[in-house]
Order: C-alpha cells, then structure tokens, then sequence
C-alpha cells in the first residue's frame, strides 16, 4: 500500500516561499497525477494544484500565479513551491496520491504539515 | 469554478442512528464526486468515490448516491468512531472543489 511522507519548513515569514516535499513509498509512481492541498485553521479543504511524473501539471487559477509543482521521479517525490506568502496562507498542507490520469479521485493523503505564516 | 454546497452544516445524532448529508454542485457533473472523512489533526480519510463506489476497507455501512448535481452521503448504525467532519469534492473539472464540511456531533 502507497504511503505519503511529506515534509517542510512550518514557519514562514511574509513575503518568503512556501518549500514543501512529499515523498511516495510503495506502489507505482508512474501513472497517477499528486495533488498538494489545503487547510486553513477550522477551515475547509482547498486544491492548490497537482502534477504526473512526466512534469505536466495543473493548477488551481486562485494560486496559479505563485504556485510551482515539480517532480524527481529518480526520488519519488513532488514538491510544492508557493512564492510571497502572507498570513492568508497559513494551513495545514496535504500531498495526495490520485487514482489515475484524467478525473480520478484522491486516494491516499499524507499526513499533513502545519505552515505558519507570521512576522 | 464549480461550487459544492453541503447542507446542512452540521448535524447532531446519537449513537445508532442513520444519517444523510447532502451536496449540490453548481453544474452536473455526471458521478465524478467523492466523499472524504476528517478527523480532528487528521488527514481526511477517502470513502468513497465515483458518488457510490466505497474505497477499499470502507465498510458498508457508508453509502453513496447521485448523479448530476445532488448527491448524499448516508451512514447507518451510527458509531463513535463514525463522529467526525464529512467532505465531498468534484473531481470533474478544474479546479477540483470541496464542499464546505459537515460537522456530525454525537447528541
């Protein structure tokens, strides 16, 4: 069974790039789009954007502006760039492993990783 | 964008209960809703997908429904464990969207 281990920096100052790495352990990487999402605190659940493993993406139009996605297939890994944060942006971020290419639900989520951003 | 209502926003039941939740789509889209599980400092739990197929090792006791714009959710014989934060999501068109959450508390 796929498991999804991410990892990053949880405290931000504003202005600075959100750096975020989710790493995939078992199963296929090939094959499926990686998602990244977001919580804010209390809040409800927002899609930032997701990526394959040939480096084709696709992106939320709300954060495509600031967002970047990228793969290491040699590594299994994706990660999330997210540039110029502000307090808005402090959330719980999720990677997700989706099941399959073109409208394939999530399936697998990883554990989660608090951002904080604050001066 | 597509918008997903859930209704209601949250729901008292007790134990042994049977529940529905609700979610409306802003425009069909055919049967591409999934259904997710949150926990309090948890990652949501997939449960079901294609609007009524379950996820492996969900148990029936979660059923989905719809097609088009409305779809349910529905637990029978409630448990505690069952007691969480429910989720849909459209998977049919970019950006995928979340419903707001539906909060369900034990009377």
């Amino acid at each position: 069974q796929v498991q999804l281990q991410q990892w990053g920096a949880g405290l931000l100052e504003p202005s600075e790039t959100l750096s975020l790495t989710c790493a995939v352990y078992g199963g296929s990487f090939s094959g499926y789009y990686w998602s990244w999402i977001r919580q804010p605190p209390g809040k409800g659940l927002e899609w930032i954007g997701e990526i394959n493993h040939s480096g084709s993406t696709n992106y939320n139009p709300s954060l495509k502006s600031r967002v970047t996605i990228s793969v290491d297939t040699s590594k299994n890994q994706f990660s999330l760039n997210l540039s110029s944060v502000t307090a808005a942006d402090t959330a719980v971020y999720y990677c997700a492993k989706e099941g399959g290419y073109g409208r394939f639900p999530l399936t697998d989520w990883g554990q989660g990783t608090l951002v904080t951003v604050s001066s | 964008d597509i918008q997903m209502t859930q209704s209601p926003s949250s729901l008292s039941a007790s134990v042994g209960d049977r529940v529905t939740i609700t979610c409306r789509a802003s425009q069909g889209i055919s049967n591409y809703l999934a259904w997710f599980q949150q926990k309090p400092g948890k990652a949501p739990k997939s449960l079901v997908y294609a609007a009524s197929s379950l996820q492996s090792g969900v148990p029936s006791k979660f059923s989905g429904g719809g097609s088009g714009t409305d779809f349910t959710l529905t637990i029978s014989s409630l448990q505690p464990e069952d007691f969480a934060t429910y989720y849909c999501q459209q998977y049919s068109s970019y950006p995928y969207t979340f419903g707001q959450g539906t909060k369900l508390e034990i009377k």
